[in-house]
């Protein structure tokens, strides 16, 4: 398989409930990413990973809990969200320079909190 | 700092015009990579053009053309003759040298061809 796969496409989760996004890319990229891009907002970095350490995190919420276990892997953990945390969670890989030329981007998990 | 505007939100057009994206940034890097990505309705964000910031050349792939002028730093994106497969959730996007892989993306323009 190649690109960027994301699983699951959507899900729907309670607010005391536990969930994990999964990422998994076969490209031999080496820095994966994961974007929040909630309705009317632009795309939201979260979390940048370069070979398996994390580089960079936004501010975002401990509620969410990102895990590499590998360059090919990228897990999002959830526990506790919020309904406002609803969106389309985005994951992405590419070269750690990017190389210039940019991103290639899985077609996300559309997130529902109830 | 960076930053990428798209001042236009939605554009509604009917089949076989020709539509102009328009995409502003700002960087103080002198080197630094400009992208256009498409966001269909089902979610991936699907890459449609890289430039670098020593290529001013415009391009031309099919329908589809990119005017990059640095002296007023925009990387317009135009279709022509747009088709209903259009309708999308356009982004711009810039890479800047000194901000290692990190890319900044604009808000998006919502396309829409009419038939």
């Amino acid at each position: 398989e190649t690109g960027v796969t994301q699983t699951p496409r959507h899900l729907v989760m309670g607010m005391t409930n536990k969930k994990s996004l999964k990422c998994e890319q076969h490209l031999g990229h080496n820095a994966m990413y994961w974007y929040k891009q909630s309705a009317k907002k632009p795309l939201e970095l979260m979390f940048v990973y370069n070979f398996k350490e994390q580089t960079e995190n936004n501010s975002v919420p401990s509620r969410f809990s990102p895990e590499c276990p590998n360059s090919s892997h990228l897990f999002l953990h959830l526990h506790t969200l919020q309904p406002e945390d609803s969106a389309l969670y985005l994951c992405a890989s590419s070269q750690p320079d990017a190389g210039g030329y940019g991103y290639t981007f899985g077609s996300g998990t559309r997130l529902t909190v109830v | 700092a960076q930053k990428v505007t798209q001042a236009q939100t939605e554009i509604s057009v009917v089949e076989k015009e020709d539509v102009t994206l328009d995409c502003v940034y700002e960087t103080r890097d002198t080197t630094y990579y400009l992208f256009w990505y498409k966001q269909p309705p089902s979610g991936e964000l699907v890459f449609l053009i890289r430039r670098n910031s020593f290529d001013e050349q415009n391009e031309i792939s099919g329908r589809y053309s990119w005017n990059f002028q640095k002296s007023t730093s925009s990387f317009n994106f135009t279709i022509t003759a747009s088709q209903v497969v259009d309708s999308a959730v356009y982004f711009c996007a810039l890479r800047q040298e000194t901000s290692g892989s990190r890319l900044t993306f604009g808000e998006g323009t919502q396309l829409t061809v009419n038939p």
